[in-house]
């Protein structure tokens, strides 16, 4: 069956910290890993990952995907408090059929 | 990014009734729309896939008589959540992707909070 697994499923630091949520899958035909963040509503993109080894940035995020490890974790440096949320990965097989499969998510909590 | 509208933001209704959801692409021609349930504090579950034009592929253990998908055109689909009971209360979110060949990302609606009494 497939599935996502993320870790931790909460967390709680300080302004200025740097976090790492992890996030592994076991996906039919893997193809792509997708990472939101969700505050109140709706999931908001933030990155989708194809290929193994190629970190992706925007501001103080990044991600990597390992395929070999069947994992992705994505970093965020020097936390703000407006990063509190629910971060979510999805993994899915991609082109064709774009079914894909969330991660229970990790509840990032950051204190000023 | 692209822009999915998803109306209402929040329903209450009556145990027994219909509700509809919108679920709206704004500035894109979305070719599949995905239907997702959010119970509190717990992730995404896949409810189904809709392709413009064709009938819904709903995932295991989702009664399709129950939830009732339409995507009528590349801009619109709509979950009906046919006689509602509270257990169905939950966070309905839609997604929508234009490309499956090139494996885009799904822009997701506000969500809708259905609340059933």
């Amino acid at each position: 069956e497939d599935k996502v697994v993320q870790s931790p499923l909460s967390l709680v630091v300080h302004e200025g910290d740097t976090v790492t949520l992890n996030c592994s899958y076991e996906v039919t035909n893997f193809r792509s890993l997708l990472w939101y963040k969700q505050e109140k509503k709706a999931p908001t993109f933030l990155f989708m990952l194809t290929s193994s080894g190629i970190e992706k940035k925007s501001g103080r995020l990044s991600s990597i995907l390992d395929k070999k490890e069947l994992f992705s974790i994505l970093n965020i440096t020097a936390t703000q408090t407006g990063d509190s949320a629910v971060y979510l990965c999805a993994g899915g097989p991609g082109a064709g059929t774009y079914k894909y499969i969330f991660g229970t998510g990790t509840r990032l909590k950051v204190l000023a | 990014g692209a822009v999915v509208s998803q109306h209402p933001s929040r329903v209450i209704c009556k145990s027994g009734t219909s509700v509809k959801i919108e679920c709206r692409s704004l500035d894109f021609q979305a070719t599949t729309m995905f239907w997702y349930r959010q119970f509190p504090k717990q992730s995404l579950m896949l409810m189904a896939t809709s392709n413009e034009g064709s009938k819904a592929t709903y995932e295991q253990g989702v009664e399709k008589d129950k939830f009732l998908i339409n995507h009528a055109s590349l801009t619109l689909s709509t979950l009906t959540v046919t006689s509602a009971h509270p257990e169905d209360s939950s966070f309905y979110i839609c997604s929508a992707s234009w490309d499956r060949v090139t494996n885009t990302e799904a822009f997701f609606g506000q969500g809708t909070r259905l609340t059933v009494v």
